[in-house]
């Protein structure tokens, strides 16, 4: 347990609406992630932070977007909610450990876009 | 274009069996190489890693096995348990990129 709370933890929407889920640590980490899960792709990195207003792109950033105003909390904007967005959602921190950065995922949140 | 290659889609063991998960990527950047285990509506939790200056890792009945020149490695679980019925996610890291394979969803039958 690497001290992430995810929220909501389940969502239904509708296709145009914005919706915006939240990232909470407890821990102080520096960096924080956001992934999708899909059948038969694992899981694919959307944005991630290193820093307080400091985020990057990742694999799948389209249609996404982040803002860390604070260090505990990394918020996942979708402006305009599609279908395809339908996933489970993970955040992640980075964590040392044996003198290795490695990622410790929160519990998800499942949101289907209707 | 998926940049590590996990098979098989899925896995039935026999409880006492050895599970084995394979993985393969491209990138000779990579340099840390772990593996996730997921319980259905939890998040994927950190079980094993390597780094590719060994050839192999072991913790418990948990073992990495790595073949740097092929660019391979692999998870065995040995001993199969009711209990490690999940999905395994190999990784790989380069930089600050982490890569996952697609899944592994293994099944221990008692």
């Amino acid at each position: 347990d690497a001290g992430i709370t995810q929220s909501p933890r389940h969502k239904v929407t509708e296709t145009g609406t914005p919706v915006t889920l939240r990232c909470h640590q407890t821990e102080n980490h520096r960096y924080m992630y956001w992934y999708r899960q899909d059948p038969g792709h694992g899981l694919r990195l959307i944005h991630y932070s290193y820093g307080v207003k400091d985020t990057d792109k990742g694999e799948v950033s389209d249609g996404y977007s982040v803002s860390r105003s604070k260090t505990e909390d990394f918020l996942l904007t979708l402006e305009s909610a599609t279908s395809s967005q339908t996933s489970v959602y993970f955040c992640a921190i980075s964590r040392g450990l044996a003198g290795v950065e490695t990622q410790y995922f929160g519990p998800g949140t499942r949101l289907l876009v209707l | 274009q998926q940049q590590v290659k996990q098979s098989p889609q899925s896995l039935i063991v026999q409880k006492g069996g050895i599970s084995i998960i394979n993985c393969a990527y491209e990138n000779t950047a990579f340099d840390y190489f772990p593996w996730y285990q997921q319980f259905p509506g939890k998040g994927p939790a950190l079980l094993i890693a390597i780094r590719p200056d060994v050839s192999e890792k072991k913790e418990g009945r948990f073992t990495i096995s790595f073949n740097k020149s092929a660019k391979q490695f692999s998870l065995h679980i040995m001993d199969s348990q009711p209990g490690d019925s999940a999905t395994y996610f190999c990784a790989a890291r380069g930089g600050g990129d982490m890569r996952f394979g697609a899944g592994t969803r293994l099944t221990v039958k008692p």
